[in-house]
């Protein structure tokens, strides 16, 4: 599977917007996009996934650059609860996840 | 439902030791997984079972044997504790989604942190 390359960290303020960048250079033609993130002392929990059009569901937006060489996963608005690593992850088709060192979000009240 | 259970949440071992990780499942997953997560690290895939009655090993398998017991659980086990096999264990399941193509959703329990000293 191809490789992402995730900022160490970032910091956001709560009830603003964040904007966790993954870049993927290499990504196949037939890789997905997958984030999942980890709550402190828990295990990881999916967040959203997408190929090539962007993504919405209730807990973010994912949003793939035309090319798809880089992603960018939104949190509409951060809550305490948000603070977390977030990983970005590819996959092809039924293969298995790879999880780097991720992103750890903190959110300031 | 409970989702993905492990027992137990803690356990110290000493060198030497043997000791089986459960898992747990009642999603009626069919692809069962577990990872070891070192500090400050992602986790890394140590075996997983696609369906029942199958196992395949996955980057980090030295050291463990897993057993897919049925549908549900998925154990796996320490033969001989190393101190390099302090870690936490997650183990996770997964069912293939409506939309073809691409990797399952995994589902991931709670977490065994584990010491050997």
């Amino acid at each position: 599977d191809a490789k992402t390359t995730q900022p160490n960290s970032m910091e956001s303020n709560e009830e603003e917007p964040v904007h966790l960048p993954c870049n993927h250079s290499t990504i196949s033609g037939t890789d997905y996009i997958h984030w999942y993130r980890q709550l402190p002392s828990q295990g990881p929990e999916y967040v959203i996934h997408g190929l090539t059009s962007n993504v919405n569901n209730r807990m973010a937006s994912l949003a793939i650059a035309e090319d798809r060489k880089s992603s960018t996963l939104i949190l509409h608005r951060a809550t305490l609860r948000d603070a977390a690593v977030y990983y970005c992850i590819l996959t092809g088709a039924n293969s298995k996840l790879t999880f780097g060192k991720g992103i750890t979000l903190s959110v300031r009240p | 439902n409970a989702g993905v259970t492990q027992t137990p949440k803690f356990q110290v071992l000493k060198t030497g030791q043997s000791m089986t990780l459960q898992c747990a499942q009642d999603m009626n997953h069919n692809s069962m997984y577990w990872y070891r997560q070192d500090p400050g690290m992602g986790l890394r895939l140590i075996y997983y079972s696609a369906s029942e009655g199958t196992t395949d090993k996955g980057e980090v398998p030295n050291g463990y044997n897993v057993s897919r017991l049925n549908k549900r659980e998925f154990s796996l086990r320490l033969e001989s504790a190393a101190p390099s096999q302090t870690s936490v264990y997650f183990c996770a399941s997964s069912s293939p989604r409506t939309s073809g193509g691409s990797t399952d959703t995994q589902y991931f329990g709670p977490g065994t942190r584990l010491t050997v000293l």
